[in-house]
């Protein structure tokens, strides 16, 4: 059964860059055919994707975030990091690892989730 | 941008049967297939049914989804007081390249 860890400051300050990794333990980040995602959610608010990395390394990113995330795997550590430039306010969250079972650009399934780690932008 | 409209919320007494919409377009339910996921507070999602009307190992058979056009639902049946969590609809997204989730509807049980 894989599981996935989130860690990560808590604390960030604005125009940072965010930065979390993503321990992932019953699985390799370059084995089988999954896409390793991040997903956030703001405080009583919904969930929105962030991007994802397939098992190739190959990423693709929320339109709305591609100029300030990029998403990288460490295979020495099975380790999936999220960094997130240029922060404000607005990026305040909990923040989510997570798996997308698949191979295929358009699979979505997320069959399995982190924790997820709270990450508060304020100076 | 793309938008798949959730109704906030929703309720039901135990042993009721509730329904939960998703509506969508063209560019994800329309095209694609709809997962819907569980959510209690503090706590990650749960992946409540997949393609359209699929339930992981696990998932009570209470829980069914279905979809038609670019509307998708997800009906419990035998409501019952642990039920009572926010539920989202996924799917893929043209527009997004990736998934798209719905706003979320919060399942009280009365």
């Amino acid at each position: 059964q894989v599981q996935l860890q989130e860690s990560g400051p808590g604390l960030v300050k604005p125009s940072q860059t965010l930065s979390l990794t993503c321990t992932v333990s019953g699985g390799s980040i370059r084995g089988g055919s999954y896409y390793w995602s991040w997903v956030r959610q703001p405080a009583g608010k919904g969930l929105e994707w962030i991007g994802r990395m397939y098992t190739s390394g190959a990423a693709n990113y929320n339109p709305a975030l591609r100029s300030r995330v990029s998403i990288s795997g460490d295979t020495s550590k099975n380790q999936v990091s999220l960094n997130l430039t240029s922060v404000t306010a607005a990026d305040t969250a909990v923040y989510f690892c997570a798996r997308i079972v698949g191979s295929d650009w358009k699979d979505v399934t997320f069959d399995s989730w982190g924790q997820g780690t709270l990450v508060t932008v304020s100076s | 941008q793309s938008v798949l409209t959730q109704p906030p919320s929703a309720s039901g007494t135990p042993g009721q049967r509730v329904t939960i919409s998703c509506s969508g377009s063209s560019s994800n339910i329309g095209s694609n297939t709809v997962n819907w996921y569980l959510q209690f507070p503090g706590t990650a999602p749960k992946l409540l049914i997949y393609s359209n009307n699929q339930r992981p190992s696990g998932v009570p058979d209470r829980f069914s989804g279905s979809k038609s056009g670019t509307s998708a639902s997800l009906a419990i049946s035998g409501l019952q007081s642990e039920d009572e969590a926010d539920y989202y609809c996924a799917a893929f997204d043209g527009n997004l390249n990736g998934p798209l989730f719905g706003g979320g509807t919060k399942l009280t049980v009365l």
